[in-house]
């Protein structure tokens, strides 16, 4: 079975900084996908942004980019020009193709981020 | 495009009572529809995958008994907590996919907060 693990539950940054949220996974699975959710305090889930193992160009969304190792089954996710707006719970998601049609993503504990003004 | 929309948004209902929840694909029609369970100040754990006009396929350790699915259209999927106990007071969350071949791209709802007195 396939699981997500975000070792930070907790990361600071101050406004305009850099923040770097760690992610890795583990799967026997050639052809998956990965993602980045944003979950503010209303709750509702955002994608952040998606990677697609079979593409090796890490994908990047205006100012947030990931990390992409393969490899290592590492997945992390860099917030540039870190804004209040940005402040919220993370996490990072996992899903791949089981054949029978769309399967549910499995989850990371997330990472709350908080910005210092 | 692609909104998805749970009705209510919050509720509050007594012990040994079941209380509905429904997800709805607003502008796309929904192949497969997720529900997850997100605990306070935990990450979201799937529940179960419903295809529209089969039955729904379960997590391992959730009650099919108590948790009804039903995905009845190609828009509308709802969720039924049968004798809710106070221990059923969570965050429901639905997700839902256009097609089988975009496995991975999943929109979700806004959330459902039930409240078991």
């Amino acid at each position: 079975a396939q699981t997500v693990t975000q070792s930070q539950p907790e990361m600071s940054v101050q406004e305009a900084e850099t923040v770097t949220l760690s992610c890795t996974y583990d799967t026997s699975e050639s052809d998956y996908y990965l993602f980045w959710y944003k979950q503010p305090p209303s709750r509702q889930m955002i994608l952040v942004i998606r990677q697609e193992a079979y593409k090796q160009q890490n994908a990047t969304e205006n100012r947030f980019s990931v990390n992409f190792q393969k490899a290592a089954k590492s997945f992390s996710l860099k917030i540039s020009d870190s804004q209040l707006g940005d402040a919220a719970m993370y996490f990072c998601a996992y899903v791949s193709y089981s054949g029978g049609g769309a399967d549910g993503l499995t989850f990371g504990k997330g990472t709350h981020l908080i910005i210092q003004p | 495009g692609a909104v998805v929309s749970q009705h209510p948004s919050w509720v509050i209902c007594k012990s040994g009572t079941s209380v509905k929840i429904e997800c709805r694909s607003l502008d796309f029609q929904a192949t497969t529809m997720f529900w997850y369970r997100q605990f306070p100040k935990q990450s979201l754990m799937l529940m179960a995958t419903s295809n529209e006009g089969s039955k729904a396929t379960y997590e391992q350790g959730v009650e099919k008994d108590k948790f009804l699915i039903n995905h009845a259209s190609l828009t509308l999927s709802t969720l039924t907590v049968t004798s809710a106990h106070p221990e059923d007071s969570s965050f429901y969350i639905c997700s839902a996919s256009k097609d089988r071949a975009l496995f991975y791209e999943q929109y979700f709802g806004p959330g459902t907060r039930l409240t078991v007195t």
